[in-house]
């Protein structure tokens, strides 16, 4: 199994501060990685597929980079709706895994 | 718009067997994607369970050591989960999932999920 190292899995941060989480993955995930947000109560939502495309709809403050064992997903200007929980997903290989999330929380 | 709705009970007793179908609207299963299944422990992350394709291959992950089924029934465009021999470790908001295949490989649409609490 590709296990995925998710940093950091706390975040404390201010609107308007750019902010970067790190997923590294056990093996190599190619570019077949992506991101979602999840609000309290709510089904998480797909941010950033492929590593790097913006999923429609999604703002362009955010962003996605990375390949094979290193993926950041950057948030270039935190938005009060932006506090909320992010996880990482491979899809290289069975079993598909998830990052243990990051909460960003108000400072 | 593609919604997708999860159903079943929300209370199933230890060694029992949890079952849960999703009504999908707004596409067709036959469609080339992966209908999946994917669960959160109350407070914790997400766990893949495993997944259905428009050919009705089926692929489950492996720590959940061959007690999940998934199938799908055309005609009412909906696909379900069973997973048998409960415990409490199972309790869990259960997701159904649309997953986009090739190069753009992501779950695209959830469904809201739904608490499903294992005890006697």
């Amino acid at each position: 199994d590709i296990q995925l190292t998710q940093s950091p899995s706390f975040l404390s941060a201010s609107v308007g501060d750019r902010v970067t989480i790190t997923c590294r993955a056990s093996q190599d995930s190619n570019s077949y990685f992506a991101w979602y947000q999840q609000k309290p109560g709510e089904a998480p939502k797909l941010l950033i597929y492929a590593a790097s495309t913006l999923q429609s709809g999604v703002p362009s403050r955010f962003s996605g980079s990375g390949s094979g064992t290193e993926f950041t997903l950057t948030i270039s200007s935190l938005q009060p709706e932006d506090f909320a929980t992010y996880y990482c997903q491979q899809l290289n290989s069975y079993p598909l895994t998830f990052g243990g999330g990051t909460k960003v929380e108000i400072k | 718009q593609v919604q997708l709705e999860e159903s079943g009970p929300g209370l199933v007793k230890p060694s029992g067997t949890l079952s849960l179908t999703c009504a999908v609207s707004g596409d067709s299963i036959t469609n080339t994607y992966w209908w999946s299944w994917i669960r959160q422990p109350p407070g914790k992350g997400l766990e893949w369970i495993g997944e259905i394709n428009h050919l009705g291959a089926t692929i489950s992950n492996p720590s959940l050591k061959g007690r999940v089924t998934i199938s799908a029934d055309k005609s009412k465009n909906q696909f379900s989960l069973n997973l048998t021999s409960v415990t409490a470790a199972d309790t869990a908001v259960y997701h159904c999932v649309r997953k986009k295949m090739g190069d753009g490989r992501s779950a695209d649409f959830w469904g809201q999920g739904t608490l499903v609490t294992v005890s006697s």
